[in-house]
């Protein structure tokens, strides 16, 4: 079982501004990266699906980044509004297996 | 397009009750997968089905916990008896076939709580 790490544990930040967190895993047998935002009281919603060192991608406000080399994977939240309010969890794919092997998350609080 | 389907939302049971746990996962999913989520922790597999078939479940607890898909469609994952330790979220997902860029689709999840 790969180990996964994300930073921080928790965040609490003030409307507007823009933060970032960090997911950490195991560079060798990379296959995918996913990010997936969770609510209160909601299902966990996918974010972004990564493969490819350098990869960027962008949904809104919310951008990610790749390095498979180094392992690791940033995401970026430009002017956080309460709603964004979540778990951020990654989870790579590293074996031919398919699972997912979910790091606990990076809690964040945006303040009004 | 209809999401996952959970039930129940929430389950309070005293320690060695059972107890089980159902998902309906998106028409046309082929895979399934049982999550739990303990507090401060990310979410573990303990199985995944393609089909009505068992691909991994390397980290069920096998001499408290089932599952099974019938007809390749609907699932129910069971403890009994359950322990403390149990107390968590219960997560059902679906994805369309077993990729390494599938999504996987949650349902809401079932919190229980083992007193």
């Amino acid at each position: 079982i790969l180990n996964v790490e994300q930073s921080p544990q928790s965040l609490h930040v003030q409307e507007g501004d823009s933060t970032n967190f960090t997911c950490s895993f195991p560079s060798s047998n990379f296959y995918a990266l996913h990010w997936y935002r969770w609510e209160t009281a909601k299902s966990p919603e996918a974010l972004f699906v990564m493969t490819l060192n350098g990869d960027e991608k962008k949904k809104g406000r919310i951008s990610a980044t790749l390095n498979t080399k180094e392992g690791y994977s940033y995401l970026y939240i430009k002017g956080s509004q309460p709603e964004d309010s979540a778990t951020y969890l990654c989870a790579p794919k590293e074996d031919s297996s398919y699972k997912l092997i979910f790091g606990s998350g990076t809690r964040l609080l945006v303040r009004p | 397009e209809a999401g996952v389907a959970q039930s129940p939302r929430y389950k309070i049971i005293e320690k060695r009750q059972s107890v089980a746990f159902w998902c309906n996962p998106i028409s046309g999913h082929a895979t399934l997968y049982w999550y739990q989520q303990i507090l401060g922790q990310g979410p573990k597999l303990l199985i995944q089905f393609q089909n009505n078939g068992v691909v991994d479940d390397s980290q069920l607890p096998k001499d408290r916990f089932s599952a099974e898909r019938l007809k390749g469609v609907d699932s129910t994952l069971k403890i009994q008896p359950a322990k403390l330790e149990d107390s968590a979220v219960y997560l059902c997902a679906s994805s369309l076939e077993l990729a390494f860029t599938d999504t996987q689709y949650f349902g809401p999840g079932t919190r229980l709580t083992v007193l």
